[in-house]
């Protein structure tokens, strides 16, 4: 039962910032949100986490609500390189490891 | 590089056969993950060990099982294998036993003819 809602698909020009919602209505408080990807079929790669305050590193920003029951990921600068499926997570922090994955967002970087 | 490693890459074999899927996580990782991701599916959590012993168990199939050894790598054990368990096998690391950032291996892709 995936904890996350995430569009399936979408498209962004290459050097144009890429915005990747997801949902996440039912967090809780110990649960940060977490961001990977996964390029083709290679391993997914970690990109960026955070419980409720904005983060940036550099591959990304991450901007959670206030409610926290939603998040966008930004990649500032897309590359065609950039082109994979995002999958957003909800990870507890305590108790009993629960990673669902879902199915992602498949974002493909235009030329 | 992810600092995670699974050997092999490829496996092919049919139906009815054992294998074993090997898996050696991060140094200092003390827990190990197994998912299984099929043909455009998102991946599915499969188990996890940390520090030797069984942490969380996910949708594994009681024909699989896993174990992780005192040198902390892992292996994957799937039997009377079938068609349907032709998919990718990934397996991921982390320092800690909950909740962490999670470093994943570049899988197994098992082909059941």
């Amino acid at each position: 039962d995936a904890k996350t809602t995430q569009p399936p698909s979408m498209d962004c020009a290459e050097g144009r910032a890429a915005n990747l919602p997801c949902n996440h209505s039912t967090i809780s408080g110990n649960e940060y949100v977490y961001w990977y990807r996964q390029i083709h079929s290679q391993g997914p790669q970690y990109i960026i986490h955070g419980l409720k305050n904005n983060e940036t590193n550099e591959m990304a920003s991450l901007i959670i609500t206030e409610d926290r029951k939603s998040s966008t990921l930004i990649l500032p600068h897309a590359t065609l390189r950039d082109t994979a499926v995002y999958y957003c997570i909800v990870s507890t922090t305590s108790g009993t490891y629960k990673y669902i994955f879902g199915t992602g967002t498949r974002l493909k970087v235009l030329a | 590089d992810s600092g995670v490693t699974q050997t092999p890459k490829h496996l092919i074999t049919a139906t009815g056969q054992r294998v074993t899927l090997r898996c050696s996580p991060r140094s200092g990782d003390l827990s190990v993950y197994w998912y299984q991701q099929s043909l455009d599916q998102g991946l599915q959590f499969l188990i996890q060990y940390y520090n030797g012993e069984e942490r969380a168990k996910g949708n594994i199939l009681e024909r699989f099982s896993a174990q992780q050894f005192p040198d902390l790598h892992s292996e994957l054990n799937l039997s009377s294998l079938e068609l349907g368990d032709s998919a990718l096998y990934f397996c991921a690391s982390s320092v800690g036993s909950v909740g962490e950032t999670q470093y994943f291996g570049p899988g197994t892709r098992l082909l059941v003819l």
